[in-house]
């Protein structure tokens, strides 16, 4: 089953705009993680925001995160065409002795020149 | 460091055949996974290791089986192959900070 849902499914802006997207999710967490996947490739970990955090920042990227409303957004300011990909929320939660993943079904960015 | 590798990158199979793939990882994590990706959908977790010698299984393990002998591989093995397994697979492993460390992936057609 999946817990994270991300929204928009898929997102075309011009680079120099702003991508944001959203995620929610419905148990409790111990944090929430962004990754990003590139055409054929493996993910890579963005960023991690735990559950007592509000808001962090990395670079161009900044993730919010609503314990009360079960949500979390990327934005990525001042979009190159270098992030066209594909971008994943993850929810950590310990469940039965291991931290456990569930992975959303992704944002398809498309970052046109 | 090499990161996450996964072995083959690509095969093909027939149904009913098996197959082995292999994950090894040179950080030195102790917590290891295996997942399979179907389009439209995220990652689900197949099995998983804590450690060296141990194995458990994730959100969709039928059809599987994984070893970890070692603690730098994890392999997961298909012992008679479906159209349904059909996907691409990826190993992770966990890092200090929680964050996983992905393999490039195995591309596995069954047909």
């Amino acid at each position: 089953s999946q817990q994270g849902e991300e929204d928009p499914q898929a997102l075309s802006i011009q680079e120099g705009e702003n991508a944001t997207m959203n995620c929610s999710y419905k148990t409790s967490i111990n944090n929430l993680q962004w990754y990003r996947q590139n055409s054929g490739r493996g993910l890579v970990h963005l960023i991690l925001i735990r559950s007592n955090e509000r808001e962090k920042h990395s670079g161009r990227l900044r993730v919010t995160l609503d314990t009360s409303k079960k949500s979390s957004s990327l934005l990525i300011t001042a979009s190159r065409a270098a992030d066209t990909a594909s971008y994943f929320c993850a929810t950590d939660a310990w469940t039965g002795g291991y931290n456990k993943l569930i992975f959303g079904a992704g944002t398809r960015l498309a970052v046109h020149p | 460091n090499a990161g996450v590798t996964q072995t083959p990158k690509f095969r093909v199979l027939k149904t009913g055949q098996s197959m082995t793939l292999l994950c090894a990882q040179d950080m030195n994590h102790e917590y290891m996974y295996w997942y399979r990706q179907d389009p439209g959908m995220g990652l689900r977790l197949i099995h998983y290791s804590v450690g060296e010698g141990t194995t458990a299984k994730g959100e969709v393990p039928d059809g599987y089986n994984v070893s970890r002998l070692k603690k730098q591989n994890f392999l997961l093995g298909l012992e008679s192959a479906a159209p349904s397994q059909t996907s691409v697979y990826f190993c992770a492993s966990l890092g200090l900070g929680n964050e996983q460390f992905f393999g490039p992936g195995t591309r596995l057609t069954v047909l």
